[in-house]
């Protein structure tokens, strides 16, 4: 199965950008994979899948502010104009064989 | 407007059963193949089963391999999750997502003594 790959903590300011990293594992670059938000206390909320061109389609209802995109083995998501509603942990999610779902590990983002 | 609202956690003793339910409205339940992904509070996510359409195809992760069923009603637009033989590493809050583009808020199963 592939393994995802996220730090586990980021933090920017208000008003600024972030740019969130998942790397996928060793042979598997060509995977597609889905970022999801999680703000406290919350269930998960789907943001976009990306694919290994960088070709993105967002969930309904996301801003536009959140954009996704692709590099080798490393997938991206950029949110600009921070707000504090951004305060929340994100996940990039991958699919394995058989359509089994693998999660990295979270990266928890902090609005100063 | 899509909702998907789980049911059923509580607390119930080590080796116990719990069965977990999912109804979900606002969407085509029957073209989903639905998953069930939990986490331990302060903890990731990680998925536990899922479940293809039409219910022909069924997966689930080492962890709850032969404890676990999951299963669905398209008729009733329900999701399922029968938990046997429950342990203490169980615990967490249970989420059920639909093709993991829509998720429920979660129901919070606690195994203890």
């Amino acid at each position: 199965q592939p393994v995802l790959t996220q730090s586990p903590s980021a933090s920017a300011s208000l008003g600024a950008s972030v740019k969130l990293t998942c790397t996928l594992s060793s042979g598997r670059r060509s995977y597609a994979i889905a970022w999801h938000q999680q703000r406290p206390e919350k269930g998960p909320r789907y943001l976009m899948n990306i694919n290994s061109d960088g070709s993105h389609s967002k969930g309904d209802g996301i801003p536009d502010r959140f954009s996704g995109s692709s590099s080798g083995a490393e997938r991206y998501l950029t949110i600009s104009s921070l707000q504090s509603e951004d305060e929340a942990d994100y996940y990039c999610q991958t699919w394995g064989t058989g359509i089994l779902v693998v999660f990295g590990g979270g990266t928890k983002l902090t609005v100063l | 407007e899509v909702q998907l609202v789980e049911s059923g956690g509580g607390l119930v003793q080590p080796g116990g059963s719990l069965r977990l339910s999912c109804a979900a409205s606002g969407f085509t339940f029957s073209t989903y193949w639905m998953h069930w992904v939990r986490q331990v509070p302060g903890k990731g996510l990680v998925w536990v089963s899922r479940i293809n359409s039409d219910g022909s195809s069924i997966s689930y992760a080492d962890s709850v391999k032969g404890r676990f069923t999951i299963s669905r009603d398209n008729a009733k637009n329900t999701l399922f999750l029968q938990m046997n033989s429950l342990r203490a590493e169980d615990t967490a809050v249970y989420y059920c997502a639909a093709g993991v583009t829509y998720w429920g808020q979660g129901t919070l199963v606690t195994v203890s003594s």
